[in-house]
């Protein structure tokens, strides 16, 4: 039992160029999420989603886009990567809306 | 609004000393809380939750939160702080969206 993974850990883009951030869990959770951690800011919701098929914006939605095809896997795709969007990326997902939510180990990425 | 607020973003104490993490959240947040812990470049570690069985939770390594209705807080507190303890701490309340709300974190620091 992995949990929750993500790839890859560490990325440094250029601006203007694209990428996907890859989230799986393999507890058959329904509910996963995307935070960015900035320092002072604590984490933000980006994006989430309810069920497969089903993905909703968060706090900060500007700059990424998601797609839920199946219960496993949550990626989150930067279209036009942005000096602003250099952060640390979790992924999380949980069993029912209000239960504890299981953090991947984050990706760090740098954009220049 | 929805908000969760973590007193002080820095907290130093002694090894063997109190330590007590303020957390105050919003009353239109759902009874719904947590506390988090990120170890340096970790992710994200449950340390404990409220979800109105109890109003004293207890929690790994130690710690232990009050949840007070009355005053809107949710602080934790450990007897005896360990050197191991020296890490991030953040506060999160259950949002409307299924995601968590988070404090900014605070960050604590222990002295030999």
């Amino acid at each position: 039992n992995a949990g929750v993974t993500q790839t890859p850990k560490f990325q440094v883009l250029k601006t203007g160029q694209s990428m996907t951030l890859q989230c799986a869990q393999d507890m058959n959770h329904e509910y996963m999420s995307w935070y960015r951690q900035d320092p002072g800011m604590g984490l933000r919701l980006i994006h989430y989603s309810v069920g497969a098929g089903i993905t909703d914006q968060g706090e900060v939605p500007n700059g990424y886009n998601v797609s839920r095809s199946t219960t496993e896997d949550f990626p989150l795709r930067l279209l036009s990567a942005a000096p602003s969007q250099t952060s640390v990326y979790f992924c999380a997902s949980s069993s029912d809306f209000y239960n504890e939510q299981f953090f991947g180990p984050g990706t760090r990425l740098t954009v220049l | 609004a929805q908000s969760v607020t973590q007193l002080g973003s820095h907290v130093s104490v002694s090894e063997g000393a109190l330590v007590l993490l303020r957390c105050n959240y919003s009353s239109s947040v759902p009874p719904y809380l947590f506390w988090y812990v990120q170890y340096p470049n970790q992710g994200l570690q449950l340390l404990l939750k409220y979800t109105s069985a109890a109003t004293l939770v207890k929690g790994i390594n130690g710690f232990e939160a009050e949840f007070k209705k009355s005053e809107t807080s949710f602080h934790l507190t450990k007897p005896s702080a360990h050197m191991s303890d020296a890490a991030e701490y953040f506060c999160a309340g259950g949002g409307s969206q299924g995601n968590l709300i988070f404090g900014k974190g605070t960050k604590l620091s222990v002295k030999p």
